[in-house]
């Protein structure tokens, strides 16, 4: 069972450099997240796409755009990498809403570095 | 400010010690979760209370959601270092799921 898959692993960046990071399920969930997980911050919510068509800010939604692209996937693009956008990135989806109760599934993380 | 704050932020104790890591907030939520993180993973659900004053045991795990339903609790019972990680508590004050910023337990042999 792969769940949430989110590629790549690892990344390094230079400082204006644009990258996309991918991310797919297999659950047939109708809803899917991008996180980010800093030390000391605790995991933040980036943007969600509560379904098919749809996406909504998080907390931190500046410097970053997501796409999704269909029920599947759901990607992730920096435009212009900072520094401050060092951080492991988490895919996340769920069946549905957080607030009633769903399960969330997150893969295994993707580790940025930007220098 | 933080949504859910949860205390204590690191734990280290021994093996076949108790311990108990607190989740609070001054919102009432329908569901509370908890998660745990091993490094290089991402989180893993444990558990979701979803009455106040709920209890809800897992092994050795045993969680509590207040009568209010603004906080919950997480209790283990002779800790194994298997036991080791970072736990997160999560809510929904909207759509998705808000974290805390966790408690990192390392239990020592």
């Amino acid at each position: 069972n792969a769940g949430v898959t989110q590629t790549p692993k690892f990344q390094v960046l230079k400082t204006g450099q644009s990258m996309t990071l991918q991310c797919a399920q297999d659950m047939n969930h109708n809803s899917m997240y991008w996180y980010r997980q800093d030390p000391g911050m605790g995991l933040r919510l980036i943007y969600y796409s509560a379904s098919e068509g749809t996406t909504d800010k998080g907390e931190v939604p500046n410097g970053y755009n997501v796409s999704r692209l269909n029920k599947r996937e759901f990607s992730l693009r920096l435009e212009s990498a900072a520094p401050s956008q060092t951080s492991v990135y988490f895919c996340a989806s769920s069946e549905g809403p957080g607030q009633l109760g769903n399960t969330i599934y997150f893969g295994e993380g993707s580790w940025l570095t930007v220098v | 400010t933080q949504l859910l704050e949860q205390s204590p932020q690191f734990l280290s104790i021994q093996e076949g010690e108790n311990l108990t890591v607190y989740c609070n907030s001054s919102s009432v939520f329908s569901s509370l979760q908890w998660y745990r993180q091993e490094p290089g993973e991402g989180p893993v659900l444990l558990v979701t209370v979803v009455t106040g004053g709920e209890v809800k045991k897992l092994k050795r795990l045993t969680f509590q959601f207040g009568d209010a339903r603004k906080d919950s609790s997480l209790h283990i019972t002779a800790a194994q270092p298997g036991d080791t990680g970072l736990y997160l508590c999560a809510g929904a004050p909207g759509y998705a799921l808000n974290f805390g910023k966790g408690t990192s337990l390392l239990v020592t042999p």
